[in-house]
């Protein structure tokens, strides 16, 4: 069984300033797939970011990267220019890859993200 | 609009009571699954479906039962047996294969009184 552990309760950054999330994972696969999903207050679950474990190039979307260590099984986000926006709860999570059929994501509890002014 | 339809938004469960939360997809995802979250918790996985008429239990499966019964569709009924229920639920579809990934609905709150 996978287990996906974020040790960071609650995170407070200012705007403009730059913050990482940290998550750290247990599996015995070698092939699977690594996320971050953001929940606002409005509570929707919401795709951040997404990397393959076989690519050893850290994914990046717009302000927000990963440094996936895969050695270590760490899989932390950092977010630049934080905006106000970008508060909200943090859940890494880690799907096992499957071929052909469906697959389920495992998550941590979770990092509230507060940005301030 | 393609996305994820859960319905509906609130719902309050009396002691005893089944209740039956809704859950539409029109993004032609083959997979379909339900999460519950608790306060200050992260997503556990209830059921989860591959494919049309059937599905598999996922991590707290007891006192929840599912069906599918059409490719867009995948009702939980939350059932008296479920003693603690009051939670929010989240549902979910993908496609299968290398690129699948997991998109969720808005949610839905079950409380009950």
């Amino acid at each position: 069984a996978q287990t996906v552990t974020q040790s960071q309760p609650e995170m407070s950054v200012q705007e403009a300033e730059t913050v990482t999330l940290s998550c750290t994972y247990d599996t015995s696969e070698s092939n699977y797939y690594l996320f971050w999903y953001k929940q606002p207050p409005s509570r929707q679950m919401i795709l951040v970011i997404r990397q393959e474990a076989y690519k050893q190039q850290n994914a990046t979307e717009n302000r927000f990267s990963v440094n996936f260590q895969k050695a270590a099984k760490s899989f932390s986000l950092k977010i630049s220019d934080s905006q106000l926006g970008d508060t909200a709860m943090y859940f890494c999570a880690f799907m096992k890859h499957n071929t052909g059929t469906a697959s389920k994501l495992t998550f941590g509890t979770g990092t509230r993200l507060q940005v301030t002014l | 609009d393609g996305g994820i339809t859960q319905s509906p938004k609130y719902l309050f469960r009396k002691e005893g009571q089944n209740v039956t939360l809704s859950c539409e997809q029109n993004l032609n995802h083959d997979a379909m699954y339900w999460y519950r979250q608790d306060p200050g918790q992260g997503l556990r996985l209830i059921y989860y479906s591959q494919i049309v008429n059937d599905f598999q239990k996922g991590d707290i499966a007891e006192g929840y039962s599912v069906s599918r019964e059409k490719k867009e569709s995948f009702p939980l009924t939350v059932t008296s047996a479920q003693k603690n229920p009051t939670a929010f639920y989240l549902c979910a579809s993908s496609s299968w294969g290398s690129r699948s990934t997991i998109y969720f609905g808005e949610g839905s709150w079950l409380t009950v009184v």
